[in-house]
Parts: C-alpha cells; structure tokens; sequence
C-alpha cells in the first residue's frame, strides 16, 4: 500500500523567509497530491494540490512542485507570515482510488 | 452553504463505556469518510462510503468500532466499548463521488477517554 512520509516534521523560520516541506510517496500509480493546512484545534484544510500531469503549480506565496520519477512532491511557502504557523500535511492516493494516505505532518512556525 | 457538520465535538467518556459520533456531510456529496487523528499525527483512514455502502473499511477495528450511513448522507461512528486508546479527533471528511480530489473536513470530535 502508498506509504507517506514528510520532511522536516518541525520547521521554524524567520517572517520573511521562505519554506519547504518534502513528501515523498511510494505508490507509483498515484496521481493526484494534495497540501492539507491545519491550525491549531481547526480541521485540515486543502491549500494547494497537483495532479501528475504538471511539475509545478502556484498559487500567490504557494506553490508545489512535483517530481513523479523521483516520487516526491514539494510544498514551498514564500514571504512566509506568523499566520502561516500551522501543522502542513501532504497525502497521496492509494493508486488511481480515493482512500488517501496522510503524511505525519510539519509544524510550521514564523517567527516574528 | 454548510459544510461538513460533526457533533459532538467534544466527549469525555470512562473506558468500557459506547460513544457515537455524528456527520452530515455537504450536500451531494456521495463519498464519505471516517479519519482518526492522534495527537500529533496525520489522520487515519477509518471507513470510507459511496452513497450508503463501505468500500472500504479494512482499518476500522471491527470488534468495537461499527459505522452506518443510512440512506446514503448523515453517518454515524460508534465504539463500544472504548478503550484508552482510543482517545484521539475524530474526523469525517466528504467529497465528490468518483473525483479524486479535496477533501472537505469537519470540525471533528475530539474524544477522551478516562
């Protein structure tokens, strides 16, 4: 079955800076790779996804980039805001279905 | 519009003792699913629904979890009897029937177990 993993699983940056959250995913059939944005005691969020036909997708100060050979997808956060602090999740599909696979998470902190 | 709704959203219940929680999820929506958080952890896949039938609940712990979702929208997650372990936010989460894509989540319920 598609197996998750995420890096770094905390993260701290200076207001300003830029950050980046590494997924990788073992299922090479899975297609579609979606970011998950969870604030403290609220439900998990989507934030941005990618679909494997594309290497790279933005939106404003997100973007994620996709590398379907390597098996990895990317979660970039730039000019990073104290409202960014969350926990991120990246997830994967088990293959072509709709159960999906969560990563264990990183805790973002902006530090002012 | 609503989105996905849960209650309760908090529960403390001794061990031994049943516990249920609720979901309607948005309107249309076919597929529906049941996500265990832990503390610190990403969710975990419970059961997921297409309209009223589980396609897949190989991660629900049959011999105390049971879930139903009768006529195919609001659903409800039971455990009897709880265990300590069993503390975690319970998360249903609903979309599209066939789409691979977002996930819309609900509040959850946090439950604790003494």
């Amino acid at each position: 079955g598609e197996n998750v993993e995420q890096h770094p699983s905390t993260l701290s940056v200076q207001e300003g800076d830029s950050a980046v959250i590494k997924c990788t995913y073992s299922d090479s059939a899975s297609n579609y790779f979606p970011w998950y944005k969870q604030e403290l005691g609220k439900r998990p969020q989507l934030i941005i996804d990618i679909r494997s036909n594309v290497g790279e997708k933005k939106d404003q100060r997100i973007a994620v980039t996709l590398n379907k050979t390597a098996k990895h997808f990317s979660l970039h956060i730039t000019e990073t805001q104290p409202e960014d602090s969350a926990v991120y999740f990246c997830a994967a599909p088990k293959g072509y279905g709709q159960n999906f696979v969560f990563g264990p998470g990183t805790r973002l902190s902006v530090l002012p | 519009e609503a989105g996905v709704v849960q209650s309760p959203r908090y529960k403390i219940i001794e061990k031994k003792q049943p516990v249920a929680f609720w979901c309607n999820p948005i309107s249309g929506h076919n597929t529906l699913y049941w996500y265990r958080q832990n503390l610190g952890q990403g969710p975990e896949l419970l059961i997921r629904y297409e309209n009223e039938e589980a396609v897949d609940d190989s991660q629900l712990p049959k011999d105390r979890f049971s879930a139903e979702r009768l006529k195919g929208v609001d659903s409800t997650l039971k455990i009897q009897p709880a265990e300590l372990g069993d503390s975690a936010v319970y998360l249903c989460a609903s979309s599209f029937r066939g789409y691979t894509g977002e996930l819309f989540f609900g509040e959850g319920s946090r439950l604790t177990v003494l």
